[in-house]
């Protein structure tokens, strides 16, 4: 069984200052991870994603997240906030059940950015 | 590029209706999925589809059919609307193991 745990339900940052969104996962396999972004009333749209690969992954607009095995953690981080930043984010781990990747969604981020 | 398309975006139905929420996908994609996003829950896998004549149920299938007789499309059908189906509804679409989804715009469903 897999699931995810988002540590922070809402992250509060000033605009210009580092974001730091908070996951750990649980997979009985080797996990892909993923960071989806939603903007109000709007569907999910892929930020990156871990795939054995690299451990520190980067995505658009600036994001980027590190695979650390050890702690089971794959946060979101970002140098500097922008306006535009402020959204719902969903960490996401993915594992095979028989011949489907079925993904299991974190309860979600909210961040708000503000001046 | 279109990518998933769902319709409708918006839609109220009363205590036992039914109707169909439509999916279709230009991505010659074989996966297809189901999810209802609940606010504060994160989103829930209703059924999935690894190609044309195969599906299988999710986390919470309960109340909901589907059917997939064609690569594109994956609609999902709710057949005696209850208040607890109330939620957003998204449909993504996959082309293979590992790789990220891509998702639709939503339907937002109400049932009174």
């Amino acid at each position: 069984a897999q699931s995810v745990t988002q540590l922070d339900s809402h992250v509060s940052v000033s605009e210009g200052t580092p974001v730091l969104l908070r996951c750990n996962y649980s997979s009985s396999y080797s996990p892909s991870l993923f960071w989806y972004v939603q903007h109000p009333n709007k569907g999910l749209q892929l930020l990156l994603k871990y795939t054995s690969a690299a451990t520190l992954v980067k995505g658009i607009n600036g994001f980027e997240a590190e695979f650390k095995k050890s702690e089971t953690s794959f946060h979101l981080t970002k140098p500097s906030a922008h306006m535009s930043d402020a959204a719902e984010y969903f960490c996401v781990v993915s594992d095979r059940a028989g011949t489907a990747s079925k993904l299991t969604f974190g309860t979600g981020t909210r961040l708000q950015v503000t001046l | 590029n279109a990518g998933v398309t769902q319709t409708p975006k918006f839609r109220i139905l009363k205590i036992g209706q039914s109707m169909t929420l439509q999916c279709a996908q230009d991505m010659n994609h074989n996966y297809m999925y189901w999810y209802r996003q609940d606010p504060g829950m994160g989103l829930k896998l209703i059924y999935y589809s690894v190609g044309a004549g195969i599906t299988d149920k999710g986390e919470v299938p309960n109340g909901y059919n589907v059917s997939r007789s064609t690569t594109e499309d994956f609609p999902l059908r709710l057949e005696l609307a209850a208040p607890s189906q109330t939620s957003v509804y998204f449909c993504a679409s996959s082309p293979g193991v590992n790789y990220g989804y891509t998702f639709g715009s939503g339907t937002r469903l109400t049932v009174v």
